[in-house]
């Protein structure tokens, strides 16, 4: 059973439009949640993150995060063509005393102008 | 604002010939981590280091695998002899706190692309 499992995509949305990144988890204990975007060949690039059950906004991003039904979710308003990239849901989960993250695969997000 | 540095941003080597990668954290870090990412799939994690030693590593992390605080400042990951499936990017991070003080999420190096050739 994969630990974090997200739509590999491509996700394809106008600009302008509200794009919406989803992810689920295994680990029913796992404490806190990360949306990273990452360009191609780059390094990952936090953009928010989450612990408690509801919705977190910062700017254009809000982060949805539902416990119950282990899904987490990131919506990007009046997305851009610089928004294109691959978003990747990272998980901190219960076994981890040591900041170990585990990924998910990533869901390509492309905006069309 | 505070960036980890690692060095070098590419890397060719032979099989079999050791590799070690080089990172610099965030000054007043003290958590840190290397992952990986072959191309085209996820980012795996490696290792953690805290209080200059290993605090977790995943299956990956063999006995080919290293990782060192030589000084104050440099956090170097060794691969011994490397192989063709080694190939990847990878990328080394750190935190102020482990475990539920990594909430807050932590900031990647700009990574080291390995090549095994």
């Amino acid at each position: 059973q994969k630990e974090v499992e997200q739509n590999s995509g491509p996700l394809s949305v106008p600009e302008g439009a509200i794009a919406s990144l989803n992810c689920t988890y295994s680990d029913r204990g796992s404490q806190s949640f990360f949306w990273y975007r990452q360009y191609s060949g780059k390094s990952p690039e936090l953009i928010m993150f989450i612990y408690s059950n509801g919705d977190k906004e910062d700017g254009r991003f809000t982060a949805q995060l539902n416990k119950a039904s282990q899904y987490v979710s990131l919506l990007i308003r009046d997305s851009q063509p610089s928004d294109s990239a691959t978003y990747l849901c990272a998980v901190l989960p219960t076994s981890s005393n040591t900041g170990k993250l585990i990924f998910g695969q990533g869901t390509t997000l492309q905006v069309k102008p | 604002e505070p960036e980890v540095t690692q060095t070098p941003s590419h890397q060719v080597t032979q099989m079999g010939q050791e590799v070690i990668l080089r990172c610099v954290p965030i000054s007043n870090h003290l958590y840190f981590y290397w992952y990986r990412q072959i191309l085209g799939q996820k980012v795996e994690f490696l290792v953690s280091f805290y209080n200059n030693e290993i605090s977790e590593k995943s299956e990956i992390f063999d006995d080919q695998f290293s990782v060192e605080r030589p000084d104050g400042s440099n956090f170097t990951l060794k691969i011994r002899s490397t192989k063709l499936e080694d190939s990847a990017m990878y990328f080394c991070a750190s935190s102020e706190a482990g475990g539920t003080g990594t909430g807050y999420g932590y900031t990647f190096g700009s990574g080291t692309r390995l090549t095994v050739v």
